[in-house]
């Protein structure tokens, strides 16, 4: 079937160091995973993507890599700031007539000052 | 802002009842995506139109319906409400000169059903 998870639930930094968000997806046929940041009482807002014949893309302060070998992909934020806590989602786009987009649990970053 | 807006902000409705969500794409979007998120959860599509047709479900009821409108602004319709279907639920759009998966999302509508 169809699922997008994530392995920590839960992550907390120091202000100033690297966060790592992981997940896993399990859908082939995928052609782009997203991240998404939501803050609280706000939808989800895009960060970055990355089409799946890529293993890299980065961003403003952040890199997302994936790893089609493992079906895994990791969101990197660097020189983490305050305005980063959020809950993260990886997101698998699947293009089968509708552009469906399946999501993760979500991980919940917190920014220890 | 992704200039996406949904009404209303909240809503508290019984078991049994009806419900319509309301949600206002950005300007020239022409396609229009639901998800509904539990707490806790990751949002999950419920469904897309594109040009006033349903163009894709996911695993939802069908008491679950929407409609899209000329002005490409969209319903979502909820029947015989269950205690289950308390959530938020999320619009999202996209139209020409992006990709399908570059959807932007509204700030939600969150439902409570008692």
């Amino acid at each position: 079937g169809e699922s997008v998870g994530l392995h920590l639930p839960t992550l907390s930094v120091q202000e100033g160091d690297n966060s790592i968000i992981n997940c896993a997806y399990s859908n082939s046929a995928s052609d782009y995973f997203i991240w998404y940041k939501q803050e609280s009482g706000k939808g989800p807002q895009f960060i970055i993507d990355i089409r799946s014949n890529m293993d890299k893309r980065q961003g403003q302060r952040v890199t997302v890599l994936l790893n089609k070998t493992v079906k895994h992909l990791s969101l990197q934020i660097a020189a983490t700031q305050p305005g980063d806590s959020a809950v993260y989602f990886c997101a698998e786009n699947i293009p089968h007539g509708a552009q469906k987009l399946v999501f993760g649990q979500g991980t919940r970053l917190t920014i220890n000052p | 802002e992704t200039g996406v807006t949904q009404s209303p902000t909240h809503l508290i409705k019984t078991r049994g009842q009806q419900v319509t969500l309301r949600c206002s794409s950005q300007s020239g979007h022409n396609t229009v995506s639901w998800y509904q998120q539990a707490l806790g959860q990751g949002p999950q599509f419920i469904f897309q139109y594109y040009r006033e047709e349903e163009n894709g479900r996911g695993n939802f009821p069908p008491r679950f319906s929407g409609l899209q409108f000329p002005n490409y602004s969209s319903e979502l319709n909820v029947n015989a409400l269950e205690l289950d279907d308390s959530a938020l639920y999320l619009c999202a759009s996209s139209g020409p000169g992006l990709a399908g998966h570059e959807q932007y999302f509204g700030p939600g509508t969150r439902l409570t059903v008692t």
